[in-house]
Formats: C-alpha cells, sequence, structure tokens
C-alpha cells in the first residue's frame, strides 16, 4: 500500500532549465509535506516542506506546490545545476508535522546535464 | 559539528547471524529514528526512540528485530538470525524535538545477508 508515489523513477534536465518532480498521495490525512535530497553512498538531506494550510512554498531555487484537491505535489527547481543531480524523495506526514513517522515515495533520480 | 555517525557503513553477515548497527545522533538531540531502505524502494519507518524509551516502533518486524536507545551511548538496531531480504540500507536520523523537518540523517549501514 504505497500512500506516496512517485511515478517518475528518473527526469533528465538540461543545465539552465527548469527541473520539475512530481509526487502524488492517497491519504487524505497527510497534512505536511517534505522534498529530501540524496547522494549516493549519503543520507538524504531535507530540502523544503509546506504545510496543507498552504499551495506553495518558496526557498531559493526551489519551490514546493500543493494541490489538495488532487493529492498532488510538485518540487521545481529552476534553474537546474548539475550538483542538483541526485534522488529526490519526497514525504508526507501528519498532526501537522508534529509525528515523527515520514511516509517517504520511492524517488525520482534527476539528472541535469551540463 | 559532527552529524549523525552510523556504523559499520557496510556490514556483511551470513544468514542466521547477528546485525548490530550502530548510531550517534547530533550532539543534544534526544529522538532518534530508524528507517529502512530496501532495493528500488523509498525509506520505510522503522522506530522512534527517545532516551531509554522506545515511542513508535510500528514499523518494526515483529520478530527478530529491536531497538535501543540507552542513556549513555549510541543507539543500537540489532537483528537476530539474519535473512536475504533483511539485506538493505539501514538509516538513522535524529531531532531535538518532535519536527519532521528537522530531522538529520546519517550516511547509513549497508547490510548485506549472504
Amino acid at each position: 500500500d504505497q500512500q506516496v508515489k512517485q511515478n517518475s523513477p528518473s527526469l533528465s534536465v538540461q543545465e539552465g532549465r527548469i527541473s520539475i518532480l512530481n509526487c502524488d498521495y492517497t491519504n487524505s490525512m497527510f497534512d505536511y509535506f517534505l522534498w529530501y535530497k540524496k547522494y549516493p553512498a549519503e543520507g538524504p538531506t531535507f530540502l523544503i516542506s509546506i504545510s496543507s494550510i498552504k499551495d506553495k512554498n518558496e526557498d531559493g531555487r526551489f519551490t514546493v506546490f500543493l494541490n489538495k484537491s488532487a493529492k498532488h505535489l510538485s518540487l521545481h527547481i529552476v534553474p537546474s545545476q548539475p550538483g542538483d543531480s541526485a534522488v529526490y524523495f519526497c514525504a508526507a506526514t501528519t498532526d501537522g508535522g508534529a509525528t515523527n513517522k515520514l511516509i517517504f515515495g520511492t524517488g525520482t533520480l534527476l539528472a541535469v546535464q551540463p | 559539528n559532527a552529524g549523525v555517525m552510523q556504523n559499520p557503513r557496510h556490514l556483511v553477515r551470513r544468514r542466521g547471524q547477528e546485525a548490530r548497527l550502530r548510531c550517534s545522533p547530533v550532539k543534544g538531540h534526544s529522538h532518534v529514528y530508524w528507517y529502512r531502505q530496501l532495493p528500488e524502494e523509498g525509506l520505510k519507518f522503522m522506530v522512534y526512540l527517545q532516551k531509554e524509551n522506545i515511542i513508535d516502533e510500528s514499523g518494526m518486524p515483529k520478530e527478530r528485530f529491536s531497538a535501543e536507545f540507552p542513556k549513555e551511548g549510541p543507539s543500537i538496531l540489532r537483528i537476530q538470525q539474519v535473512v536475504r531480504g533483511d539485506s538493505a540500507a539501514y538509516f538513522c536520523a535524529s531531532s531535538p524535538g518532535a519536527v519532521p523537518g528537522g530531522y538529520t540523517f546519517g550516511s547509513g549501514t549497508r547490510l548485506t545477508v549472504v
């Protein structure tokens, strides 16, 4: 029962262009969402999060959009840089972020071509 | 400032042996989490501990797996009588409190059961 789904296993983008990573969820109780970035042989690193009371959160080159009615969120990276090449995981949780159990998607491998 | 330290980085065990994975949280962090990543899958929550207490072990297999976070020393994830299906990357994370975005992950222990 995959409650958080990332249907694109991989994505290739040219340097300088926009990268859009997508995530769908099925559990309507999720009310806090996070994106993590992971390089090979390292642990995930927190990137950006969004509460369900918002539909957009921005931090530098990274913007997360949330569409609650569609149970869909996306991460936009612009402009994309070669150093952004990594696996990106979407995660969700309940209780407004106070819970400590994250439900992760399966990840999307982003390759940014120079 | 050391991050979350996990050791060993790689662990090979024969079927039936015991595996002990260690996690030293960020200094000052009193919350520890263990996640497992099976091949081609996302990270799956296993257990959440505070010093000397298991808070949520809903993701732990019912048999052979145990975790502790003693008053002194690292957190230990113990797998008894390992089987090939236990082969995975095991990640530990820590936080100063109940803030998912405040997780700091370690680099993981890759367990291979032969």
